[in-house]
């Protein structure tokens, strides 16, 4: 089944505590993707990567950072979480100009 | 700055009415303008597209509507049913290689049986 996984689905921790969301697609898709959805914000772009080893910033990249060093993995890392950065975040991917297929969600929480 | 507006924010129709939901844009690179559907607890999936060679794209019961030279889409959806409750997002992408796709911020819609 053609998908694109998150884990963990839901992550309650603490401020400066390190932490990894993964994300991983099975469509071989160049394109990956990380958003951010908050009420009343809809969803906001935080790094994309068009390829092995190509990232850049999307809209909102501060406190974040990205690695694309396989075709299938974009994990996102939080180095120092604060709480403005509980939200849901989304990983997608896609071909080029091609559909955005979303994940199921990580909903992390920052105390 | 917002650079897709999305209104209205929430929506209340009633079974067999129609939806209409509406973005509007400032950026004439945009060239790509998808609509995604969400319900809770999933992430977004890809309803319609369309190009802005396209002043409409219809597929079942959901029609975008584009007006180019006014910079602003629509979705309409007919004959609504309660399953069609759900969060829409209008989208655009800019033409030159970016993913960078960008969203407005959702309409709640409520379709009441």
């Amino acid at each position: 089944e053609a998908q694109v996984t998150q884990n963990p689905r839901y992550l309650i921790t603490v401020t400066g505590k390190k932490l990894t969301v993964t994300c991983s697609q099975n469509m071989n898709h160049e394109y990956m993707s990380w958003y951010r959805q908050d009420p009343g914000l809809g969803l906001r772009q935080i790094y994309y990567s068009m390829n092995v080893e190509v990232t850049d910033k999307g809209d909102v990249p501060e406190g974040y950072k990205v690695s694309r060093k396989e075709k299938r993995n974009f994990p996102l890392i939080l180095e120092s979480p604060s709480p403005n950065q509980t939200s849901l975040y989304f990983c997608a991917s896609s071909v080029y100009r091609g559909t955005q297929y979303f994940g199921p969600g990580t909903r992390l929480t920052v105390l | 700055q917002q650079q897709v507006k999305q209104s209205p924010q929430s929506l209340i129709v009633q079974k067999g009415g129609i939806s209409i939901i509406n973005c509007a844009y400032e950026n004439t690179a945009f060239d790509y303008f998808p609509w995604y559907q969400q319900f809770p607890g999933k992430g977004p999936a890809l309803l319609i597209a369309i190009r802005p060679d396209v002043s409409e794209k219809k597929e079942g019961r959901f029609t975008i509507s584009f007006n180019k030279s006014a910079k602003q889409f629509s979705l309409h959806i007919m004959d609504s049913q309660p399953g069609d409750s759900a969060t829409y997002f209008c989208a655009a992408l800019t033409q030159g290689g970016s993913e960078k796709l960008v969203f407005g911020k959702g309409t709640k819609l409520t379709v009441n049986p």
